[in-house]
């Protein structure tokens, strides 16, 4: 099992719609989750982290965790053709602070 | 404030040639990272340096060598290129005690 899988999609949706993303991730052991998200050609940008069991708002992006299930997810309320990119969830595991990533997810919004 | 910076934007080598990817940052951060990024395969890391003066293997270190020659620089060798090598480059820093990376533009290479 891959230590972060995302579904790579693509995942198209229509403007205005809730975008959700998902990522599992294998090590219990985890304690920090990120979602970057990447512009074609551009560099990864955080755009949300999340460390506790719960939702965490910001906006129109909502990260969502829950350590039983080893699941992270990310919903993009209001979608805009604007939020066309890949989505690539990281995650922390132990003191040395390094990021796995996932393969990323390609969200496509639709005008 | 350039964050971080990465030259070249792109190169062109030759299977064997050497050559050295610079990374620079000016927001006093302690830890930098090189990640590779292909198709279909996310971000992986290369090597990283926990602080000046030190620097440790990642997932994917054969074929690199790294030096971190002060805080602000973290430079990414590749001594004898090969195909395989063919990538985007992104250079990261962070601060000590947050886990935010900031990333750079990143180098797009290409090894034929």
């Amino acid at each position: 099992q891959k230590e972060v899988e995302q579904n790579s999609g693509p995942l198209s949706v229509p403007e205005g719609a809730i975008a959700s993303l998902n990522c599992t991730y294998s090590d219990r052991g985890s304690q920090s989750f990120f979602w970057y998200r990447q512009y074609s050609g551009k560099s990864p940008e955080l755009i949300m982290s999340i460390y506790s069991n719960g939702d965490k708002e910001d906006g129109r992006f909502t990260a969502q965790l829950n350590k039983a299930s080893q699941y992270v997810s990310l919903l993009i309320r209001d979608s805009q053709p604007s939020d066309s990119a890949t989505y690539l969830c990281a995650v922390i595991r132990g003191s040395n602070y390094k990021l796995t990533f996932g393969k990323g997810t390609l969200l496509t919004v639709n005008p | 404030n350039a964050g971080v910076t990465q030259t070249p934007k792109f190169q062109v080598l030759k299977t064997g040639q050497s050559m050295t990817l610079q990374c620079a940052q000016d927001m006093n951060h302690n830890s930098m990272y090189w990640y590779r990024q292909d198709p279909g395969m996310g971000l992986r890391l290369i090597y990283y340096s926990a602080s000046e003066g030190t620097t440790d293997k990642g997932e994917v270190p054969n074929g690199y060598n790294v030096s971190r020659l002060n805080k602000r620089e973290f430079s990414l060798r590749l001594e004898s290129a090969a195909p395989s090598q063919t990538s985007v480059y992104f250079c990261a820093s962070k601060l000590t005690g947050q886990e935010t990376q900031y990333f750079g533009p990143g180098t797009r290479l290409l090894v034929l």
